[in-house]
């Protein structure tokens, strides 16, 4: 039963270019949540998918945006990117919305 | 706004020793809270859950509580090891935005 994937692991680009970070939800989940981790911080949550809807969104910018499939998968893009995006993109599935989450590997962007 | 608090940021200890990890927020309307693992530049791994009617769960060597009442949770470990030397994170579900603390950070010496 392969877990929450996500790609690509690690990605450096320059400020203003635009990024797109891809995941694949756990076996059985229809919901998809990403976040933010800066360095020695917890997680903030940028937004959560359902329905291929968004349906929670934290207090991100509109350069943060996303998409779900019918799949379920979902693809998180930043655009213009700042030195201050440069942090850990993680992502979690689950089963409905208030559901027991579970997180895939990760995407180090580092913006140069 | 939910706020979430981590007590210690960091707690080192001898092998062997049991360990309480806390997690207080300022909300109590949950629908759970959740108990995380997380290694250095890593993902999360999912330790525990705890729906808001439960009062705790159990996997192994870990406990984690639940009072809505009182905005607390605690995570129990027992009989610490070096390999359980990692992050742990809180995160609490309701109906405003997921909300994670910062984490305590263990070390576990040999």
């Amino acid at each position: 039963d392969a877990g929450v994937t996500q790609s690509p692991t690690h990605l450096i680009k320059t400020r203003g270019q635009q990024v797109t970070l891809r995941c694949s939800p756990k076996s059985g989940h229809d919901t998809v949540s990403w976040y933010q981790q800066a360095l020695g911080q917890g997680p903030q949550f940028i937004f959560q998918y359902y329905e291929e809807e968004e349906r929670q969104r934290g207090n991100f910018p509109d350069r943060f945006s996303g998409h779900q499939f019918p799949n379920y998968s979902s693809e998180l893009n930043v655009n213009a990117l700042l030195l201050g995006d440069s942090a850990l993109y993680l992502c979690a599935s689950s089963l409905g919305l208030a559901d027991e989450q579970f997180f895939g590997p990760g995407t180090r962007l580092t913006v140069l | 706004k939910q706020e979430v608090t981590q007590i210690p940021a960091a707690l080192s200890v001898p092998e062997g020793e049991n360990l309480v990890l806390n997690c207080s927020f300022t909300d109590s309307a949950i629908y759970n809270l959740q108990w995380f693992r997380q290694d250095p530049g890593k993902g999360l791994t999912s330790l525990l859950l705890i729906q808001s009617s439960q009062r705790e769960q159990t996997s192994g060597r870990l406990n984690a509580s639940l009072d809505k009442s009182s905005g607390r949770s605690t995570l129990y470990i027992a009989a610490s090891q070096p390999g359980d030397s990692a992050t742990y994170l809180c995160a609490v579900g309701g109906s405003y935005i997921p909300t994670f603390g910062r984490g305590t950070s263990l070390i576990v010496h040999p």
